[in-house]
């Protein structure tokens, strides 16, 4: 069975940073790509990026919104992907899930998601 | 304003079907695959189709997709109260390099 598990959520202030981590299991990591998608309180789901495989390259596509101040990275030893963020603002407050997605960018599996909180 | 446009709410009444447009352009539908999700408050999404008519297992054939051009249609039969969600459509946008999802359409079964 397919897991996804997300850490790290929490409170922070703005212009602070925040560090989440996904543990995936149930699947060969290290052959799946990545992504991690976010819902704002009250909004739609929103995409914020993806990473390839090291096989593919390992490189990795942002949104606009996020681009500059989120890295997402992988660690195929620990089967882990995670989403540093920096210069955090309000506006980022949401629930972010840990995904699988394929290479036509369908999201197979969802973790349950962790809450940020951007507040003073 | 989502790159995807789809209607902010539709309803129907129980065993009735509905459909759920999701509107685009050349850049994301047009030349992509397109994707469809449910999204029930509290839990995770779920995928409901893929590769524009393709169903996860264990996903009834009760939902069913299409795209033509720069549009693509989600289409629920036979509707149940626990059908009652937020539904969202995705592809990737070739201009913007990023995936895209359109802005959900609340579904009420009456």
């Amino acid at each position: 069975e397919v897991q996804l598990v997300e850490s790290g959520g929490g409170l922070v202030k703005p212009g602070g940073s925040l560090r989440l981590s996904c543990a995936a299991s149930g699947f060969i990591f290290s052959n799946a790509w990545m992504s991690w998608v976010r819902q704002a309180p009250g909004k739609g789901l929103e995409w914020i990026g993806r990473i390839k495989t090291i096989t593919d390259g390992g490189t990795t596509d942002y949104a606009a919104p996020v681009k500059g101040r989120f890295t997402i990275s992988r660690d195929d030893s620990k089967n882990t992907v995670d989403l540093q963020m920096n210069s955090l603002k309000t506006e980022d407050t949401a629930v972010f899930y840990c995904t699988t997605i394929t290479w036509r960018s369908e999201i197979d599996y969802w973790g349950q998601g962790t809450l940020v909180t951007v507040a003073s | 304003q989502s790159v995807l446009t789809q209607p902010p709410s539709v309803s129907a009444a129980p065993g009735q079907k509905v459909t759920i447009s999701c509107s685009g352009s050349s850049s994301n539908i047009g030349n992509n695959y397109v994707s469809w999700y449910q999204h029930l408050p509290g839990t995770a999404p779920k995928l409901l189709n893929y590769d524009n008519n393709k169903r996860p297992s264990g996903i009834p054939d009760r939902f069913s997709a299409s795209k033509s051009g720069t549009s693509a249609t989600l289409g629920i039969t036979g509707l149940q109260t626990g059908d009652e969600a937020d539904y969202y459509c995705g592809t990737w946008d070739s201009s913007l390099s990023t995936g895209v999802f359109g802005g959900g359409t609340k579904l009420t079964v009456l």
